[in-house]
Protein backbone atom coordinates (compact mmCIF):
# COMPACT_ATOMS: atom_id res chain seq x y z
CA UNK A 1 0.00 0.00 0.00
CA UNK A 2 1.28 3.40 -0.50
CA UNK A 3 2.56 5.33 2.10
CA UNK A 4 1.06 9.34 2.56
CA UNK A 5 2.67 11.82 4.48
CA UNK A 6 0.61 14.54 5.60
CA UNK A 7 1.44 18.12 7.01
CA UNK A 8 0.95 20.11 8.90
CA UNK A 9 0.27 17.91 12.01
CA UNK A 10 -1.59 20.23 13.85
CA UNK A 11 -2.07 23.87 13.86
CA UNK A 12 -4.13 26.54 15.79
CA UNK A 13 -5.30 29.66 13.32
CA UNK A 14 -6.80 32.94 13.45
CA UNK A 15 -10.60 33.24 12.19
CA UNK A 16 -10.74 34.60 9.17
CA UNK A 17 -7.41 33.49 7.97
CA UNK A 18 -6.67 30.40 5.63
CA UNK A 19 -4.48 26.88 6.18
CA UNK A 20 -3.11 24.78 3.27
CA UNK A 21 -2.46 20.95 3.92
CA UNK A 22 -0.11 18.91 2.37
CA UNK A 23 -0.23 15.18 0.98
CA UNK A 24 2.84 13.43 -1.03
CA UNK A 25 2.37 9.70 -1.47
CA UNK A 26 5.25 7.41 -2.25
CA UNK A 27 3.65 6.12 -5.50
CA UNK A 28 1.73 7.49 -7.74
CA UNK A 29 -1.76 6.90 -7.16
CA UNK A 30 -4.81 7.37 -9.46
CA UNK A 31 -7.37 8.64 -7.00
CA UNK A 32 -6.47 10.77 -3.76
CA UNK A 33 -9.65 12.10 -1.05
CA UNK A 34 -10.11 14.35 1.70
CA UNK A 35 -11.89 13.74 4.99
CA UNK A 36 -13.12 15.96 7.93
CA UNK A 37 -13.21 13.69 11.19
CA UNK A 38 -15.11 16.17 14.31
CA UNK A 39 -14.95 15.09 17.57
CA UNK A 40 -16.37 11.52 18.45
CA UNK A 41 -17.79 11.29 14.75
CA UNK A 42 -16.77 9.40 11.55
CA UNK A 43 -15.15 10.29 8.58
CA UNK A 44 -17.14 12.76 6.31
CA UNK A 45 -15.29 12.95 2.80
CA UNK A 46 -15.14 16.93 1.92
CA UNK A 47 -13.91 15.70 -1.87
CA UNK A 48 -12.36 13.76 -4.48
CA UNK A 49 -8.94 15.17 -5.92
CA UNK A 50 -8.65 14.66 -9.39
CA UNK A 51 -5.28 15.14 -10.84
CA UNK A 52 -5.74 17.84 -13.94
CA UNK A 53 -9.18 18.97 -13.33
CA UNK A 54 -11.15 20.41 -10.87
CA UNK A 55 -12.07 18.44 -7.57
CA UNK A 56 -15.59 16.75 -7.19
CA UNK A 57 -16.80 17.97 -4.08
CA UNK A 58 -19.56 16.57 -1.48
CA UNK A 59 -22.73 18.09 -0.79
CA UNK A 60 -21.98 20.47 1.71
CA UNK A 61 -18.59 21.62 0.64
CA UNK A 62 -17.97 24.33 -2.00
CA UNK A 63 -14.52 25.14 -3.93
CA UNK A 64 -14.88 28.39 -2.08
CA UNK A 65 -14.40 27.11 1.01
CA UNK A 66 -12.05 24.43 0.74
CA UNK A 67 -9.82 24.80 -2.91
CA UNK A 68 -7.89 21.81 -3.85
CA UNK A 69 -5.03 21.29 -5.97
CA UNK A 70 -3.98 18.34 -7.65
CA UNK A 71 -1.09 19.18 -9.69
CA UNK A 72 0.35 15.72 -10.18
CA UNK A 73 -0.82 11.44 -9.11
CA UNK A 74 1.62 11.83 -6.10
CA UNK A 75 0.46 15.10 -4.23
CA UNK A 76 -2.57 16.99 -3.23
CA UNK A 77 -3.77 20.15 -0.94
CA UNK A 78 -6.35 20.65 0.53
CA UNK A 79 -7.06 25.30 1.86
CA UNK A 80 -9.23 25.58 4.14
CA UNK A 81 -10.32 29.29 4.03
CA UNK A 82 -11.89 32.19 5.82
CA UNK A 83 -11.62 29.97 8.92
CA UNK A 84 -14.40 29.99 11.62
CA UNK A 85 -14.14 28.01 14.85
CA UNK A 86 -16.64 25.56 13.44
CA UNK A 87 -13.84 24.17 10.75
CA UNK A 88 -12.21 23.19 14.32
CA UNK A 89 -11.31 19.85 12.98
CA UNK A 90 -8.58 16.75 11.79
CA UNK A 91 -8.56 16.78 8.12
CA UNK A 92 -6.97 13.70 6.47
CA UNK A 93 -6.20 13.16 2.77
CA UNK A 94 -6.19 9.06 1.37
CA UNK A 95 -5.14 7.56 -1.32
CA UNK A 96 -6.67 4.49 -3.35
CA UNK A 97 -3.83 2.10 -4.02
CA UNK A 98 -4.52 -0.96 -3.57
CA UNK A 99 -6.63 -0.75 -0.18
CA UNK A 100 -7.40 2.82 0.93
CA UNK A 101 -4.57 4.36 3.24
CA UNK A 102 -4.61 7.86 5.03
CA UNK A 103 -2.43 10.36 5.77
CA UNK A 104 -1.59 10.40 9.65
CA UNK A 105 -3.95 14.05 9.80
CA UNK A 106 -3.70 17.27 10.80
CA UNK A 107 -5.49 18.26 13.71
CA UNK A 108 -6.74 22.25 13.05
CA UNK A 109 -7.99 24.05 15.99
CA UNK A 110 -9.33 27.85 14.84
CA UNK A 111 -9.61 30.39 17.29
CA UNK B 1 -31.83 5.34 5.58
CA UNK B 2 -27.71 6.64 6.16
CA UNK B 3 -25.70 5.12 3.57
CA UNK B 4 -23.43 2.99 6.35
CA UNK B 5 -24.61 2.54 9.51
CA UNK B 6 -23.18 0.90 12.62
CA UNK B 7 -24.14 0.59 16.25
CA UNK B 8 -21.94 3.26 17.85
CA UNK B 9 -21.23 1.52 20.87
CA UNK B 10 -19.58 1.57 23.25
CA UNK B 11 -19.21 -2.16 23.65
CA UNK B 12 -17.28 -2.91 27.17
CA UNK B 13 -16.01 -6.75 26.80
CA UNK B 14 -13.95 -8.74 28.90
CA UNK B 15 -10.56 -9.82 27.85
CA UNK B 16 -10.82 -13.41 26.03
CA UNK B 17 -14.55 -12.83 25.17
CA UNK B 18 -15.79 -13.01 21.92
CA UNK B 19 -18.04 -10.02 20.11
CA UNK B 20 -19.65 -9.21 17.10
CA UNK B 21 -20.38 -5.99 15.02
CA UNK B 22 -22.56 -5.68 12.41
CA UNK B 23 -23.04 -2.92 9.68
CA UNK B 24 -25.93 -2.20 6.84
CA UNK B 25 -25.24 -0.30 3.85
CA UNK B 26 -27.47 1.53 1.78
CA UNK B 27 -27.01 1.02 -1.64
CA UNK B 28 -27.05 -2.65 -3.62
CA UNK B 29 -24.43 -1.43 -5.76
CA UNK B 30 -21.63 -0.97 -3.38
CA UNK B 31 -18.82 -3.24 -4.96
CA UNK B 32 -16.58 -3.77 -2.20
CA UNK B 33 -16.77 -3.60 1.77
CA UNK B 34 -13.74 -3.63 4.72
CA UNK B 35 -13.25 -3.27 8.35
CA UNK B 36 -11.14 -0.42 9.43
CA UNK B 37 -9.48 0.24 12.92
CA UNK B 38 -9.26 3.62 14.72
CA UNK B 39 -7.17 3.88 17.47
CA UNK B 40 -7.46 7.19 19.72
CA UNK B 41 -5.59 10.01 17.55
CA UNK B 42 -4.65 8.12 14.66
CA UNK B 43 -5.93 7.91 11.45
CA UNK B 44 -7.81 4.79 10.50
CA UNK B 45 -6.21 1.81 8.82
CA UNK B 46 -6.74 -1.49 7.20
CA UNK B 47 -8.00 -4.23 9.54
CA UNK B 48 -9.41 -6.63 6.91
CA UNK B 49 -11.17 -6.71 3.50
CA UNK B 50 -14.64 -8.81 3.45
CA UNK B 51 -15.43 -10.59 0.94
CA UNK B 52 -18.94 -12.59 0.40
CA UNK B 53 -17.40 -15.98 1.09
CA UNK B 54 -16.55 -14.71 4.54
CA UNK B 55 -12.97 -14.41 5.28
CA UNK B 56 -10.62 -15.07 8.34
CA UNK B 57 -7.87 -13.69 9.86
CA UNK B 58 -6.29 -14.84 12.97
CA UNK B 59 -9.11 -13.91 15.27
CA UNK B 60 -10.96 -12.02 12.73
CA UNK B 61 -13.82 -13.00 10.81
CA UNK B 62 -15.38 -10.97 8.35
CA UNK B 63 -18.76 -12.12 6.71
CA UNK B 64 -20.74 -10.28 3.91
CA UNK B 65 -24.00 -11.00 3.32
CA UNK B 66 -25.54 -9.17 -0.20
CA UNK B 67 -28.96 -10.01 -0.07
CA UNK B 68 -29.32 -8.08 3.09
CA UNK B 69 -26.59 -5.79 2.74
CA UNK B 70 -25.24 -6.15 5.86
CA UNK B 71 -21.36 -7.12 6.93
CA UNK B 72 -20.24 -8.21 10.41
CA UNK B 73 -16.82 -8.85 11.98
CA UNK B 74 -16.25 -11.41 14.61
CA UNK B 75 -13.41 -10.82 17.21
CA UNK B 76 -12.43 -14.15 19.14
CA UNK B 77 -10.47 -13.93 22.18
CA UNK B 78 -10.10 -10.22 22.51
CA UNK B 79 -7.12 -8.64 23.63
CA UNK B 80 -7.04 -4.91 25.31
CA UNK B 81 -5.05 -4.20 22.33
CA UNK B 82 -7.91 -4.83 20.32
CA UNK B 83 -9.69 -1.78 22.09
CA UNK B 84 -10.80 0.72 18.94
CA UNK B 85 -12.92 2.34 17.21
CA UNK B 86 -14.03 -0.32 14.13
CA UNK B 87 -14.96 1.49 10.81
CA UNK B 88 -17.58 0.08 8.63
CA UNK B 89 -16.49 0.97 4.85
CA UNK B 90 -18.33 0.76 1.80
CA UNK B 91 -16.33 1.02 -1.93
CA UNK B 92 -18.65 2.94 -4.76
CA UNK B 93 -16.38 2.81 -6.94
CA UNK B 94 -15.66 6.46 -6.97
CA UNK B 95 -15.55 6.82 -3.40
CA UNK B 96 -15.73 4.86 -0.21
CA UNK B 97 -18.06 5.99 2.49
CA UNK B 98 -17.23 5.18 6.24
CA UNK B 99 -19.83 4.11 8.79
CA UNK B 100 -19.68 6.27 12.19
CA UNK B 101 -17.79 3.82 13.90
CA UNK B 102 -18.21 1.08 16.58
CA UNK B 103 -16.18 1.76 20.13
CA UNK B 104 -14.75 -0.95 21.45
CA UNK B 105 -13.30 -1.36 25.02
CA UNK B 106 -11.63 -4.48 26.18
CA UNK B 107 -11.39 -4.64 29.68
CA UNK B 108 -8.92 -6.47 31.79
Amino acid sequence: SAVISQKPSRDICQRGTSLTIQCQVDSQVTMMFWYRQQPGQSLTLIATANQGSEATYESGFVIDKFPISRPNLTFSTLTVSNMSPEDSSIYLCSASSGGYTFGSGTRLTVV
Amino acid sequence: RKEVEQDPGPFNVPEGATVAFNCTYSNSASQSFFWYRQDCRKEPKLLMSVYSSGNEDGRFTAQLNRASQYISLLIRDSKLSDSATYLCVVNLGDKIIFGKGTRLHILP
